[in-house]
């Protein structure tokens, strides 16, 4: 059974760099079978896709996020981080960590299982 | 971006009653379309890949359907489990990945 768990903190002041750890369990990072993602839903808000990434190397990130928004892989330790810099209150959301999978030519997908979610308060 | 509207925002109903969520694409996305239900205060559940297939374990009272741009979600007879907010999610087009902004499913 593939798991996934967000953590990291809770508060992040203004202009700081966000930094969340996604640990998965029951598959491994060290194939291309699958993609891994950050999504991310304000308080009483949608959802926003934030970026993916290969094990590869391939990634893509939201272009609504201009630049600031890094994801990358800690095979050796089967997880998965992202990285948001210089955030604002409006980088206030519950973060969820997904696993794509790919069904297209190009390698789309859609996101299954998802964790729990953890959420990051930006205040000072 | 493909954008992902979904209507209604509010649908109030009964247990037993057979209800219909569309989603509707700014472009064709072919069948690439997903269908997620959250419960409050939980995480995105899988329902529907590729429009119309069940996710493993998903009743079989939800049925997905449609192409192109436009798709529905319909729920036969409602559980009192069901009442959730549904958003769909195209996958034809990665930059970026979209939602609809969700439909909320109420009790009347």
């Amino acid at each position: 059974q593939v798991q996934l768990q967000e953590s990291g903190p809770g508060l992040v002041k203004p202009s700081e760099t966000l930094s969340l750890i996604c640990d998965v369990s029951g598959v491994s990072l060290r194939s291309d079978d699958y993609f891994w993602s950050w999504v991310r839903q304000p308080p009483g808000e949608g959802l926003e896709w934030i970026g993916y990434v290969f094990y590869s190397g391939g990634t893509y990130y939201n272009p609504s996020l201009k630049s600031r928004a890094s994801i990358s892989l800690d095979p050796s330790k089967n997880r998965f981080t992202l990285m948001l810099t210089s955030v604002t209150a409006a980088d206030t959301a519950v973060y969820y960590c997904a696993r794509g999978i790919p069904e297209t030519i190009s390698l789309t997908g859609y996101f299954d299982p998802w964790g729990p979610g953890t959420l990051v308060t930006v205040s000072s | 971006d493909v954008q992902m509207t979904q209507s209604p925002t509010t649908l109030s109903a009964s247990v037993g009653d057979r209800v219909t969520l569309t989603c509707r694409a700014s472009q064709s996305i072919y069948g690439w379309l997903a269908w997620y239900q959250q419960r409050p205060g939980k995480a995105p559940k899988l329902l529907i890949y590729q429009a119309s297939t069940l996710e493993s374990g998903v009743p079989s009272r939800f049925i997905g359907s449609g192409s192109g741009t436009e798709f529905t979600l319909t729920i036969s007879s409602l559980q009192p489990d069901d009442f959730a907010t549904y958003y769909c999610q195209q996958y034809n087009d990665y930059s970026p990945y979209t939602f609809g902004q969700g439909t909320r499913l109420e009790m009347k």
